[in-house]
């Protein structure tokens, strides 16, 4: 069945580092992929998608790019801030969403 | 702000009770889910609606119920709490046309089952 798997945080970071957090995924069809952001007593807000094959999703200086031959879709940024300290989830949907089970990414001033 | 409005935001209660939390939308979206989190499994489908009165089960659906009499009221029961319920519960709807199509979340409700 259709899957999403994340690698295990927390993620530390000093502040200014690049971030890379790896996001594989298993579909029968071809899915859209998403990145979700969870900042502390919150709901999931969408942070970018991509709808089809090399597409790149983009936002708040998040990029990831969905990559069919590697069946991945791995969030990165530049250039971390504190205020990025949240839960990131990657997510698929075909006809159902599944998400990851979450990154937890923690920078340090 | 998607509109969306979980209440209650905390609730405990003790095992075997019934507990009923309430997803309000004000977007007139079609589908409605019902999430649970907990640590390590990231947020797994309860239940979810396609429409008024058209609910069906998701992956971790034993021992949840639901109902939708109105498009912008999603209802989750538990008809007798158990300690494993205990978990931050989301609500979340989308207009479900397209699988591009996004998910918006509620603030969730923190559930403690003593």
């Amino acid at each position: 069945g259709d899957s999403v798997t994340q690698m295990e945080g927390p993620v530390t970071l000093s502040e200014e580092a690049f971030l890379t957090i790896n996001c594989t995924y298993t579909a029968t069809g071809y899915p859209s992929l998403f990145w979700y952001v969870q900042y502390p007593g919150e709901g999931l807000q969408l942070l970018l998608k991509a709808t089809k094959a090399d597409d790149k999703g983009s936002n708040k200086g998040f990029e990831a790019t969905y990559r069919k031959e590697t069946t991945s879709f791995h969030l990165e940024k530049g250039s971390v801030q504190v205020s990025d300290s949240a839960v990131y989830f990657c997510a698929l949907n075909f006809n159902k969403f599944y998400f990851g089970s979450g990154t937890k990414l923690n920078v340090k001033p | 702000d998607a509109g969306i409005t979980q209440s209650p935001r905390h609730k405990v209660t003790e095992t075997g009770t019934p507990v009923t939390l309430r997803c309000h939308q004000t977007e007139n979206h079609r589908y409605m889910y019902w999430y649970r989190q907990d640590p390590g499994h990231g947020l797994r489908l309860i239940h979810y609606s396609y429409g008024v009165k058209d609910t069906d089960k998701g992956e971790v659906s034993d021992g949840y119920s639901v109902s939708r009499s109105k498009t912008e009221d999603f209802l989750l029961t538990l008809e007798s709490a158990t300690s494993s319920q205990t978990s931050v519960y989301f609500c979340a709807i989308s207009s479900g046309t397209s699988p591009s199509e996004k998910l918006f979340f509620g603030s969730g409700t923190q559930l403690s089952v003593l």
